[in-house]
């Protein structure tokens, strides 16, 4: 058990709709990274928060945001949803903001867009 | 750009036998190399981190090496086990302005029996 909690762990929707996923870092984690894993593919980075604020973004969709909470939790937030959003989506915490340390990962939430 | 390429991108053994997996990577300044496995389905899970002093590490049947120099890294399984079976995904920091660490593709071994 890494410590960072995501739900929901599966989630089947349609076309169009919009969803949030949801993160809770490791205790005392400042750091809330977010990547997306296709089938078969690589984790591509999305999103990374530190404190509250967007740090970095990577390749994350217009149609995709997210925000980091004061209590440290993150939601990511898809909509306007097409199939090739069906995917592996992962939440990973760290202590801090310059990354010299390991990455704890969630369980992941998969989202299936039928 | 910071790039990591893993080799081979899948790779099956029989239980016992021993292999090697390979990371190449051209991040710079560089700071730290993880390697992680990744369980199907799982979230990946830390096995070994590698810096810049060192040559070699080991976590039980898990032996990791770097070459800074080459800038390469292995991953060597002794005596594979079934449950050797995921996904190793080579991951390397960088003590520059890109605190983002990249991540390889990750190499998938099958273990059979």
């Amino acid at each position: 058990d890494s410590g960072v909690t995501q739900t929901p762990k599966h989630l089947i929707t349609a076309t169009g709709q919009r969803v949030t996923l949801r993160c809770s870092p490791r205790s005392g984690d400042l750091s809330v990274y977010w990547y997306q894993q296709s089938l078969d593919q690589g984790l591509q980075f999305l999103i990374h928060y530190y404190n509250g604020e967007e740090r970095a973004k990577g390749n994350i969709l217009e149609r995709f945001s997210a925000q980091q909470f004061p209590d440290l939790h993150s939601e990511l937030n898809l909509s306007s949803l097409e199939l090739g959003d069906s995917a592996l989506y992962f939440c990973a915490s760290s202590p801090g903001l310059v990354n010299t340390g390991e990455l704890f990962f969630g369980e992941g939430s998969r989202l299936t867009v039928l | 750009k910071n790039q990591v390429e893993q080799s081979p991108q899948s790779l099956i053994i029989l239980e016992g036998k021993n292999c090697t997996l390979q990371c190449n990577y051209t991040v710079s300044p560089f700071s730290n190399l993880r390697w992680y496995k990744q369980d199907t389905g799982r979230g990946p899970v830390s096995l070994t981190i590698m810096t810049f002093s060192e040559n070699t590490k080991s976590n039980g049947r898990y032996t990791a090496t770097l070459d800074a120099d080459t800038k390469q890294s292995s991953l060597h399984i002794t005596a594979s086990q079934l449950s050797d079976s995921a996904s190793y995904i080579c991951v390397v920091s960088s003590s520059g302005g890109s605190y983002i660490p990249t991540f390889g593709r990750g190499t998938s071994l099958i273990v059979h029996p």
